[in-house]
């Protein structure tokens, strides 16, 4: 079955500091992968998707984030982070067999000034 | 704007009181999507419709039902809430099934007294 792994659940940095949120998958084919953001209170907002075209994906809001099939990963990088960044990050994957997609457990991105 | 609808954005019942959640799309997607999602944790799909096609979650309880009349609005209906449904209901779209991203409304925020 697909699975996600969030590493860290909780990540700080400060305004302007390089954001990296780590998600690794395990798949026995590549993936469809994707990064959503949850502002407090809201639902889930699309920020990128992996859907086995360029390696490196861009997405809204300066984030971005590389497929590696060797590590199974599929990190979320922004190079400087604002104040309005800070909220919860999910990476999720979609079995090309299944409709669904399966989430990670989150990650809360706080932003000190 | 295109987009996906949910009302109310907060709803409160009394305990075994039913009540009804809605959620209509105007992006005239084929898959609709109910997930729980409580306090810091990733959300849970309960159910989704693929057109007219309902697919239940094994674990999803009986009390959780839905009902989609037509192409743009799906309702969630609990019939008999308890405290531990007290959550967040997030409806979402998807123009198909595998590989397509999921489009989610605001959410409900629901309480249970």
């Amino acid at each position: 079955a697909q699975s996600v792994t969030q590493l860290g659940s909780h990540v700080s940095v400060s305004e302007g500091a390089l954001v990296l949120l780590r998600c690794n998958y395990s798949s026995s084919v590549p993936p469809y992968l994707f990064w959503y953001v949850q502002y407090p209170n809201q639902g889930l907002q699309l920020l990128l998707k992996y859907t086995s075209a360029a390696t490196l994906v861009k997405g809204i809001n300066g984030f971005e984030a590389e497929f590696k099939k060797s590590e199974t990963s599929f990190h979320l990088t922004k190079p400087s982070a604002h104040m309005s960044d800070a909220a919860e990050y999910f990476c999720a994957v979609s079995d090309r067999n299944t409709d669904k997609l399966i989430f990670g457990t989150g990650t809360r991105l706080q932003v000190f000034p | 704007d295109a987009m996906v609808i949910q009302n109310p954005r907060y709803q409160v019942t009394q305990f075994g009181k039913p009540v009804t959640l809605s959620c209509s799309q105007t992006l005239n997607h084929n898959v609709m999507y109910w997930y729980q999602q409580k306090s810091s944790q990733a959300p849970k799909l309960l159910f989704h419709y693929y057109d007219k096609d309902f697919n239940n979650e094994a674990d999803t309880p009986d009390n959780f039902q839905s009902r989609r009349p037509n192409t743009s609005f799906c309702f969630l209906d609990i019939r008999s809430p308890g405290l531990g449904d007290a959550a967040m209901y997030l409806c979402a779209t998807s123009r198909d099934r595998v590989g397509n991203e999921q489009f989610f409304g605001p959410g409900t925020r629901l309480t249970v007294l």
